[in-house]
């Protein structure tokens, strides 16, 4: 079946570096994926999304990036900061399914 | 702008009872999914609804049902209620099922404690 994971639950970086989350996939069909932020007590918020037919996407501060030969996907943040502390979760959407899968998340701690 | 909205924020119930769920979607926004999070773990599919029918369902037990008003709010139902269902209970709202408009955004859920 297809799943979303995971390389490392827990991620601890300095204020002011990059943060880079990873995330890999297993379902080769799957054509569209979204990063979450999640803070304690809230629903996940969107960040940043990526179609399979592109390799990179950019927002504010934020970068995805989609490697479809290994089913990997990256999420980077530039210049870390005390807000971006969260759990950040990957999601796929397959092409035929109507909902996204989840992988279990990475803490993101940022140290002042 | 309204986002999506959830109701109600918190909630405690008690084993063997039922509870019901609403959710409203952002304005223009015609589909509505439902995940289940448990502590310390991703969301998880339950339900996703479209233009008031059922398109697509997890797998979860027949003790969860939803539905989908006219107006394109939906309330999710659980019957006969386990610990096991202690867990936030997230609301997606999106534009359509598929296709470019497939970003889905979520509520601030419903935290269900079951006792």
């Amino acid at each position: 079946g297809e799943s979303v994971g995971l390389h490392l639950p827990t991620l601890s970086v300095q204020e002011g570096d990059n943060s880079i989350i990873n995330c890999a996939y297993s379902n080769s069909a799957s054509d569209y994926f979204i990063w979450y932020k999640q803070e304690s007590g809230k629903g996940p918020q969107f960040i940043i999304d990526i179609r399979s037919n592109m390799d990179k996407r950019q927002g504010q501060r934020v970068t995805v990036l989609l490697n479809k030969t290994v089913k990997h996907l990256s999420l980077q943040i530039a210049a870390t900061q005390p807000g971006d502390s969260a759990v950040y979760f990957c999601a796929e959407k397959s092409n035929y399914g109507q909902n996204f899968v989840f992988g279990p998340g990475t803490r993101l701690s940022v140290l002042p | 702008d309204a986002g999506v909205t959830q109701s109600p924020t918190h909630l405690i119930k008690t084993r063997g009872q039922h509870v019901t769920l609403r959710c409203s979607p952002i304005s223009g926004h015609k589909s509505v999914s439902w995940y289940q999070q448990v502590l310390g773990q991703g969301p998880q599919f339950i339900f996703q609804y479209y233009e008031k029918e059922e398109r697509g369902r997890g797998n979860f037990p027949d003790r969860f049902s939803a539905r989908q008003f006219p107006n394109y709010s939906s309330e999710l139902n659980v019957n006969a209620l386990l610990l096991g269902d202690s867990a936030l209970y997230l609301c997606a709202s999106s534009l359509s099922t598929g296709g470019v408009n497939t970003e889905a955004f979520f509520g601030q859920g419903t935290r269900l404690t079951v006792v």
